[in-house]
């Protein structure tokens, strides 16, 4: 198990621009979970999925924000049209719901730069 | 709703001094509390953590006791290290909301020899 993993690491794109990123949770956990983390704070919960059912998504900051667990495996988040407030640290995490009460496992981050 | 407040940093420390990073927290329900670190250019590690009221929860030397009472969840060592120089981030959650994740905004902790 080598842990969660997010990919790309660094992105650096132009406003307007479409930007992805992919996390790959822990195998064996049917949960993940999508935080933002802007500088000098703590990371804010955009959204999360129980196998491939997104089951809390109104955290999303707005339309242009949205993601996808399509066979309850890997995800995506995608930010449509990015504008320069955009730019964070966006982390992946992952756990069981078997668990009730655990941790999460957190990935690397993606550090998104919007010129 | 549910929220967790944080001691303010940066915190400067000496070699082998006492640390004690304050944390209180608001939530509905029955929240699970934790604290996570942070070191300078990886992701987030869970520290600690305690599921009911009066757990304490230890790891590395760290240790924090769930204070329903008080709604607080300080984290405390006896002697720090250089090493752990770091943020540490208090979280809670509670199963009503998905277990999401509320951060608090993060303590930064220098240590100096």
């Amino acid at each position: 198990d080598t842990g969660v993993s997010q990919n790309p690491r660094h992105k650096i794109t132009k406003r307007g621009q479409n930007v992805t990123f992919r996390c790959d949770p822990i195998s064996e956990h049917n949960r993940l979970y999508w935080y933002r983390q802007t500088l000098g704070q703590g990371p804010e919960f955009l959204t999360y999925f129980q196998n491939e059912a997104q089951l809390e998504k109104s955290r999303l900051l707005s339309d242009r924000f949205s993601a996808e667990r399509p066979k309850g495996s890997f995800s995506t988040l995608e930010i449509q049209r990015t504008e320069q407030g955009d730019s964070a640290m966006y982390l992946c995490a992952s756990s069981w719901s078997g668990a009730a009460r655990g941790e999460q496992f957190f990935g690397p981050g993606t550090r998104l730069t919007v010129l | 709703g549910n929220s967790v407040t944080q001691m303010e940093g940066p915190v400067t420390l000496s070699e082998e001094a006492f640390l004690t990073i304050n944390c209180t927290y608001t939530a509905t329900g029955y929240p699970s509390l934790f604290w996570y670190v942070q070191y300078p250019g990886e992701g987030l590690q869970l520290l600690l953590k305690a599921t009911k009221a009066d757990d304490k929860g230890s790891n590395k030397g760290f240790e924090a006791t769930y204070r329903k009472e008080t709604t607080s969840f300080h984290l405390e060592k006896g002697s720090v290290q250089v090493s752990d120089s770091a943020v540490y981030f208090c979280a809670l959650s509670t199963p009503n909301t998905g277990n999401q994740f509320y951060f608090g905004t993060g303590t930064s902790l220098t240590v100096i020899p």
